[in-house]
């Protein structure tokens, strides 16, 4: 069975700093995706970045970089000059296999706060 | 923008009534679409799979008799939660992959905080 796991249930960060937020995955099925949401206080989940398991290259959306390491089967978040409107619940999901029709599962996210 | 919508975004009902929730995708069809709830500082739970022109799939624990879905047409998806109680205020979310961009990004719409007093 799929499985995401968030370590950091909680992070503080100072404004302008770069955050590395931690997530790990398990799975059997050779192909999948990783996913990063980011769910401020309103509550909408907003995409950030995603990376397929048969990318070569990290992927990278503005100040979101995503650390695949697929050996140890992680798929950190990192976030680069970290600003005030950053601080929310960040959530790592993944899908097995890359139809629209299959399910994520997600982890159970960190709160990030950035301080000013 | 946006590219799920849904409605409507709070919602405030009595006990033993029934409320409906609207997810539509916008500007591309979406044979599946997924529901989730999450409770206050929890994560989000799969609720069932909508699947357009067929049953819905349910995950392990949630009573489908309580949790109508119909997606009776490839933009639109309903969740109706059947003579709601106090247990079932939650925030309730959906979610549709998109093909436009080669990916099958799952995006989700703004969600709907029910309350049931």
């Amino acid at each position: 069975a799929q499985k995401i796991t968030q370590t950091q249930p909680g992070m503080f960060v100072q404004e302008k700093e770069a955050v590395t937020l931690d997530c790990t995955y398990d799975t059997s099925d050779p192909s999948y995706g990783l996913f990063w949401y980011k769910q401020p206080s309103s509550g909408e989940m907003i995409f950030l970045i995603y990376q397929g398991s048969y990318d070569q290259q990290n992927a990278t959306e503005g100040r979101y970089s995503l650390n695949f390491q697929k050996a140890r089967k992680s798929a950190n978040l990192v976030i680069s000059a970290s600003q005030l409107g950053d601080s929310a619940m960040y959530f790592c999901a993944m899908r097995e296999g890359g139809s629209s029709a299959s399910k994520i599962i997600f982890g159970s996210g960190t709160r990030l706060s950035i301080r000013p | 923008g946006a590219v799920v919508s849904q409605h409507p975004s709070r919602v405030i009902c009595k006990s033993g009534t029934s409320v409906k929730i609207e997810c539509r995708s916008l500007d591309f069809q979406a044979t599946t679409m997924f529901w989730y709830r999450q409770f206050p500082k929890k994560s989000l739970m799969l609720m069932a799979t909508s699947n357009e022109g067929s049953k819905a799939t349910y995950e392990q624990g949630v009573e489908k008799d309580k949790f109508l879905i119909n997606h009776a047409s490839l933009t639109l998806s309903t969740l109706t939660v059947t003579s709601a109680h106090p247990e079932d205020s939650s925030f309730y979310i959906c979610s549709a992959a998109t093909p436009l961009d080669g990916k099958n990004i799952q995006y989700f719409g703004a969600g709907t905080r029910l309350s049931v007093l």
